[in-house]
């Protein structure tokens, strides 16, 4: 298994330009997630999916939009990119709760984002 | 607002040291509390989930206690070698409708020197 894979690894953008972030689990899991990581600050999520065909905000959804078309693949969208959006960005994904509570979530190697 | 808190920020020690790591939340209606590990450049690791319920979780050197009342966890680790280097993020989990979310807190940088 392959886990949880995001393509690209790393891209610079130009500001006002638009791009997708891939993210793919091969575990069958329900639930899908993105985050971003910025120093100093703890990662913060972005945007989630709870199953095919849904989509959710996070804490921090401004500026990005989210598509969970197939189960196991769950897009990343910057319409017009900002340099505030440079951060390092991770896709996460889990089963869906149960008896127990959330379970654990698995992480992707993350996409190094640089908006200049 | 759930907020995170991990203590110290960064920490060096040598090889052979046993170790703990310090995290603590604000709010105490929590299901579960994970422990991650980062490597430089890397995405992140899961090293131990602790249900609410629990109180503590074991795996290898690593040993994770919850006090979910007080809001405090900790991350021991047994014998630290060179390879334990690296970031540890504590991160606490809440349910929303039927969504768990995840609040992270910013790390510990370990390095364990030879």
């Amino acid at each position: 298994n392959a886990g949880v894979t995001q393509t690209p690894k790393f891209r610079v953008l130009k500001t006002g330009q638009s791009m997708t972030l891939l993210c793919a689990q091969d575990m069958n899991h329900e639930y899908m997630y993105w985050y971003r990581q910025d120093p100093g600050m703890g990662l913060r999520l972005i945007h989630y999916s709870v199953g095919e065909g849904t989509t959710a905000k996070g804490e921090v959804p401004d500026g990005y939009n989210v598509s969970r078309l197939k189960k196991q693949n769950f897009l990343l969208g910057l319409e017009s990119a900002a340099p505030s959006q440079t951060s390092v960005y991770f896709c996460a994904s889990s089963y869906p709760p149960s008896g127990t509570g959330p379970d654990e979530q698995y992480f992707g190697p993350g996409t190094r984002l640089t908006v200049t | 607002k759930q907020e995170v808190t991990q203590i110290p920020a960064a920490l060096s020690v040598p090889e052979g040291e046993n170790l703990v790591l310090n995290c603590s939340f604000t709010d105490s209606a929590i299901y579960n509390l994970q422990w991650f590990r980062q490597d430089p450049g890397k995405g992140l690791t899961s090293l131990l989930l602790i249900q609410s319920s629990q109180r503590e979780q074991t795996s290898g050197r690593l040993n994770a206690s919850l006090d979910k009342s007080s809001g405090r966890s900790t991350l021991y680790i047994a014998a630290s070698q060179p390879g334990d280097s690296a970031t540890y993020l504590c991160a606490v989990s809440d349910l929303t409708g039927t969504a768990s979310k995840l609040t992270f807190g910013t790390g510990t940088r370990l390095q364990v020197t030879l």
